[in-house]
């Protein structure tokens, strides 16, 4: 079974933070993905990578970077912490191959005030 | 226009009735598309993934696909409580995979 492993479930941070959510999926999978889910507005994309060193922004990349230094770890970084981006964060991975399906984590709620 | 499309929810359907729930994405060079179901406070998990068009059958779920309309639809038949969840219709170009902001669906008993 693919395993994608989102460490933090349940996050508050105050405004102006650095905040890290790591992921890690456990099949060798090349791609890996960071949304963001908001009621209404469905699963937005934020970053994806294709490869170790590799990213591409999504829809949404402003005020988010990311970090992928090993293939297994994807790494997503709010700068500076603000509360429009409290919100349901959602990891993903998938086999290079761009129909291959995706997998996700649990997901990371988080709250910042 | 938003990249990826479905019909406004919720929508309720008796249980052991058809649910129908579409999707309209924009891109036309679109490969391949994936029905996903997400129950409240978990993180989506796949239906069923449709590449070519026409029908594709699972169990009680069919996809149907038609590139030239750029639509993609679910049938649910003989729906069940356990159906009552959002569904997420994601659409996929090159490495982005792209998703509509879903339809909730409640099997009333």
């Amino acid at each position: 079974d693919v395993k994608v492993t989102q460490s933090s479930r349940y996050l508050v941070k105050r405004t102006g933070e650095k905040v890290f959510l790591e992921c890690v999926q456990d099949m060798d999978h090349e791609n890996m993905f960071w949304y963001r889910q908001d009621p209404g507005l469905g699963l937005r994309l934020i970053y994806f990578s294709y490869d170790v060193k590799m990213k591409e922004k999504g829809d949404i990349p402003e005020g988010y970077s990311v970090s992928r230094e090993k293939k297994e770890r994807f790494s997503l970084i709010l700068e500076s912490a603000s509360t429009n981006q409290t919100s349901m964060y959602l990891c993903a991975s998938r086999l290079g191959v761009a129909g291959n399906t995706i997998y996700f984590g649990e997901g990371s709620w988080l709250t910042v005030v | 226009q938003k990249e990826v499309e479905q019909n406004s929810g919720p929508l309720s359907v008796p249980e052991g009735a058809i649910a129908s729930l579409n999707c309209t994405y924009s891109d036309r060079g679109s490969q391949s598309f994936f029905w996903y179901r997400q129950y409240s406070g978990k993180s989506p998990e796949l239906i069923m993934s449709i590449y070519s068009n026409g029908d594709k059958e699972d169990g009680r779920f069919t996809a149907q696909l038609n590139k030239a309309s750029q639509y993609v639809s679910l049938l649910i038949r003989d729906s069940q409580p356990s159906d009552s969840a959002t569904y997420l219709c994601a659409v996929n170009n090159d490495y982005k995979l792209s998703f509509g902001a879903g339809t909730t669906v409640t099997v009333r008993a």
